[in-house]
């Protein structure tokens, strides 16, 4: 079965630094999304990203974050600045097209800043 | 605005029990419902969806759930738990509205299996 592979697995930086979190979505899909959970919290949208272009964002998705598909394949989360509540699995998932299809999310990146 | 609320953060059961993990959600429009698993350590995997066909959804595992509109409710059962679905459970609900059409999910409950 298809999969969405998410690099790396668990990535620790240091306050300050720029991180690039990696995913690469289902080939046949359309549309792309970055969620975050922080440590027993809930799943939290950040952003969605559609025809090479973002198609909604929540609150948390500030200026500090970027979202990229560089070569068709692979989906990018960039955040410049790291601060210590940036600490999260991030999940990419990816979905087929617009009519009713199941999301497909990936097995996560465990971001810690220290 | 969508929402779930998922009753009980955590609920532990006895192997063979039932499982009745409960989500009401919140909509103004027909909802797209979707439970998901999550393993520790692990992502996130759907078990099942309601798309507005079958109020009954069966998924995988053994799992099923029943969409109540007049109780706005999504409640996931199962007749009898097994020691490896000890996991989160998370309830998600999405609007047809949008391109974005993004999944909102509710706080999770902690299925915990006793012998």
């Amino acid at each position: 079965e298809p999969e969405v592979t998410q690099t790396p697995s668990h990535q620790v930086t240091q306050m300050g630094q720029e991180v690039i979190l990696r995913c690469v979505p289902i080939s046949n899909h359309l549309y792309f999304y970055w969620y975050r959970q922080i440590l027993g919290q809930k799943v939290e949208f950040l952003v969605s990203f559609y025809n090479n272009e973002i198609s909604e964002k929540s609150e948390i998705f500030d200026d500090q974050f970027s979202v990229e598909r560089p070569d068709g394949s692979n989906f990018t989360l960039k955040i410049r600045s790291t601060k210590l509540e940036d600490s999260a699995m991030y999940f990419c998932a990816s979905r087929k097209d617009r009519e009713f299809s199941g999301y497909t999310f990936g097995s996560g990146t465990r971001l810690t800043v220290v | 605005a969508q929402s779930v609320t998922q009753l009980g953060s955590h609920v532990s059961v006895s192997e063979g029990a039932l499982v009745l993990l409960r989500c009401n959600y919140s909509s103004s429009v027909p909802p797209y419902l979707f439970w998901y698993v999550q393993y520790p350590n692990q992502g996130l995997q759907l078990l099942l969806k309601y798309t507005s066909a079958a109020t009954l959804v069966k998924g995988i595992n053994g799992f099923e759930a029943e969409f109540k509109k007049s109780e706005t409710s999504f409640h996931l059962t199962k007749p009898s738990a097994h020691m490896s679905d000890a996991a989160e459970y998370f309830c998600a609900v999405r609007l047809e509205t949008g391109t974005a059409s993004k999944l909102t999910f509710g706080t999770g409950t902690r299925l915990q299996v006793t012998l």
